[in-house]
């Protein structure tokens, strides 16, 4: 089946400590992006890769980070700089970015929480 | 500025009945829009999108339309199901290498 996955789907962390979520498609799309999710709010965009070796900073970019060493994979971190970092991470695909990638394709999401 | 909302954030009808969740936007340059279903604890699936040169595009038992006069978006869900529960969210896109826009979503509750 191809589609989209995240890891893992509960993550728990201390303060302090950085963490990397994991997020691996074999849909062979050039964009890759990460979203944070707050309970009753929208996504709002961290980081985007268009194509390998390439990433962009997006709206809320500050305390994370992100490397595109492969097609197939775009790992997040979440690190100590990141003030708020209890929330659901989305990650998603598109064919490339923008009006001709057409729509994005959502993994199942990780849940992290700072303890 | 340039932002896409939801006019309510909670709709709650009837099992059977047709369901119609509201959206508006104001960049008049976006050319893209896509309706996605988040289910709890899920990522957001796709349902429609329709392209700013069309005003009304239909799918299974879904509907958009697309008012550009007014800059408003709507998803009409026919004969509402109780797997239609979930949060939905309207996206938007304008220009060649812009990234999607999220609206904040709204809840569709369907009462048996």
């Amino acid at each position: 089946d191809g589609g989209i996955t995240q890891s893992p789907k509960y993550l728990f962390r201390k303060e302090g400590q950085n963490v990397t979520l994991s997020c691996e498609q074999n849909l062979n799309h050039d964009a890759m992006y990460w979203y944070r999710q707050d309970p009753g709010q929208g996504l709002r965009l961290i980081y985007y890769s268009q194509i390998v070796n390439d990433f962009q900073k997006g709206d809320i970019a500050e305390g994370y980070s992100v490397s595109r060493e492969k097609k197939e994979s775009f790992p997040l971190t979440v690190t100590s700089a990141q003030k708020n970092p209890t929330a659901f991470y989305l990650c998603a695909s598109s064919i490339v970015t923008g009006l001709a990638g057409g729509e994005q394709f959502f993994g199942p999401g990780t849940r992290l929480t700072v303890l | 500025g340039e932002s896409v909302g939801l006019h309510l954030p909670t709709l709650s009808v009837q099992e059977g009945d047709n369901s119609i969740i509201n959206c508006a936007y104001s960049n008049s340059a976006s050319d893209y829009f896509i309706w996605y279903k988040q289910e709890s604890g899920k990522g957001p699936q796709f349902i429609i999108d329709i392209r700013s040169n069309m005003d009304k595009r239909q799918g299974q038992r879904v509907t958009v339309l697309l008012n550009k006069t007014v800059k408003h978006l709507s998803l009409q869900i026919a004969a509402t199901q109780p797997g239609d529960s979930a949060v939905y969210f309207c996206a938007e896109l304008a220009g060649a290498n812009s990234k999607l826009t999220f609206g904040k979503g709204i809840t569709l509750s369907v009462r048996p």
